[in-house]
């Protein structure tokens, strides 16, 4: 079983359009996170969201939005897309205990082309 | 965060001990030091942390240093599957927000 799950887990799509990467965690965690892996392969929080709720938001382009309908799925949303854009995407999470959080769990990534 | 320095990249013959090193000098005394890989074009996987006392779990052990400047990730017998980027993270106990940083390139050697 899948502890968190991406799809799809590759997205080629063209300047200005507007797509949606989805994320699902099977462990019961409370907060989710996504994550933004570029080219030079440095990997950059982008939001986390605990029960539902923002958390962390990181001068990201308020042309992503992240969406939490539930604890166990944060989606992303991004609207007129960009070169810039291109990278791979990583959703995570983690539970939240004793008042600290642990270890993170990470999905397989979605590898966004735009073109 | 505390930033954390570590080597590029580092070579280790399969079967024997992977250490990789990792210096935390401006660690402050609430941050953890968090272990984790990323195997090439999969999600990274969390590995170990600690605060002060070594740690040792079913993947590795987690050396830190009594004045917890630095820390060292040892993987005991190391396999082909162990090639991958390691990287150290010195965060808050909190920690939601992880500072990844370029992380050492291990390649185990067979």
């Amino acid at each position: 079983d899948t502890a968190v799950s991406q799809t799809p887990k590759y997205l080629v799509t063209q300047m200005g359009n507007d797509k949606s990467i989805k994320c699902e965690q099977n462990l019961g965690h409370d907060t989710m996170y996504w994550y933004k892996q570029d080219s030079k392969k440095f990997l950059k929080i982008m939001f986390s969201y605990n029960n539902k709720e923002l958390i962390i938001n990181e001068t990201v382009p308020n042309r992503f939005s992240p969406k939490s309908p539930d604890k166990a799925h944060l989606n992303l949303h991004i609207n007129s897309l960009e070169l810039g854009d291109s990278a791979v995407y990583f959703c995570a999470s983690s539970q939240l205990r004793g008042g600290r959080f642990y270890e993170q769990y990470f999905g397989p990534g979605t590898r966004l082309t735009v073109t | 965060d505390a930033k954390t320095t570590q080597p590029t990249s580092m070579d280790c013959a399969e079967g024997r001990a992977a250490n990789l090193p990792c210096n935390h000098s401006t660690i402050s005394g609430n941050e953890y030091v968090y272990w984790y890989r990323q195997i090439h074009s999969q999600g990274p996987q969390y590995i170990i942390h600690g605060l002060k006392n070594n740690e040792t779990n079913e993947m590795a052990s987690l050396i830190i240093t009594e004045d917890r400047k630095s820390s060292t990730l040892i993987l005991p017998h190391a396999t082909l599957r162990d090639t991958a980027v390691y990287y150290c993270i010195a965060g808050k106990t909190g920690n939601e927000k992880l500072t990844f940083g370029t992380g050492t390139r291990l390649t185990i050697i067979p």
